[in-house]
């Protein structure tokens, strides 16, 4: 059973591009969550998707914006990059709202902005 | 905006000794959750308390939530290398959105 999985592992981006991240959910959730965690901070969330639609959201400017597929892919996109946006991009998954609030995390995505 | 204080923010000793993690929030838990992060890996969730006063045992980790539910303990008997890593709590405030704390990182040399 495959865990949750992130893609790229590691990424450098340049100030003012535009970035996409992917995230494949555990086999049998289907809501997703996506969280920044800054170096030697916790991780702080940015959205959640779940049937396609964001459902919550974090306090993050508009140039972060994502989508889910059907499949429950999911995809992070950040626009106009900035030195600050540098971070590890952590996906986590967890099943319908059972109560339990038990999420998984993938190993995340190394992003770097020059 | 609720806040998760963790304490201390580094810690490192040696195999063997045993240490305690704090967590403090300025509001109330709806429930608290403790994760471990190793490097180049996603947070793992280790447990999840939701009464007053309860306590969980896992092996060696034991974890205790505040009577008042504003505050959380982790303590690790006979720490091992394998402990290493960044102690993170978390509050779900009643929903999926995980808030969490600032982090302890344990360094445990043999």
């Amino acid at each position: 059973d495959a865990g949750v999985t992130q893609s790229p592992t590691h990424l450098i981006k340049t100030r003012g591009q535009q970035v996409t991240l992917r995230c494949s959910p555990k086999s049998g959730h289907d809501t997703v969550s996506w969280y920044q965690q800054a170096l030697g901070q916790g991780p702080q969330f940015i959205f959640q998707y779940y049937e396609e639609e964001e459902r919550q959201r974090g306090n993050f400017p508009d140039r972060f914006s994502g989508h889910q597929f059907p499949n429950y892919s999911s995809e992070l996109n950040v626009n106009a990059l900035l030195l600050g946006d540098s971070a590890l991009y952590l996906c986590a998954s967890s099943p319908s709202p059972t109560g339990t609030y038990e999420q998984y995390f993938g190993p995340g995505t190394r992003l770097t902005v020059t | 905006t609720q806040l998760l204080e963790q304490s201390p923010q580094f810690l490192s000793i040696q195999e063997g000794e045993n240490l305690t993690v704090y967590c403090n929030s300025s509001s109330v838990f709806s429930s608290l959750q403790w994760y471990r992060q190793e490097p180049g890996e996603g947070p793992v969730l280790l447990v999840t308390v939701v009464t007053g006063g309860e306590v969980k045992k896992l092996k060696r980790l034991t974890f205790q939530f505040g009577d008042a539910r504003k505050d959380s303990s982790l303590h690790i008997t006979a720490a091992q290398p394998g402990d290493t890593g960044l102690y993170l709590c978390a509050d779900p405030n009643n929903t999926d959105k995980l808030i969490f704390g600032t982090g302890t990182r344990l360094q445990v040399f043999p």
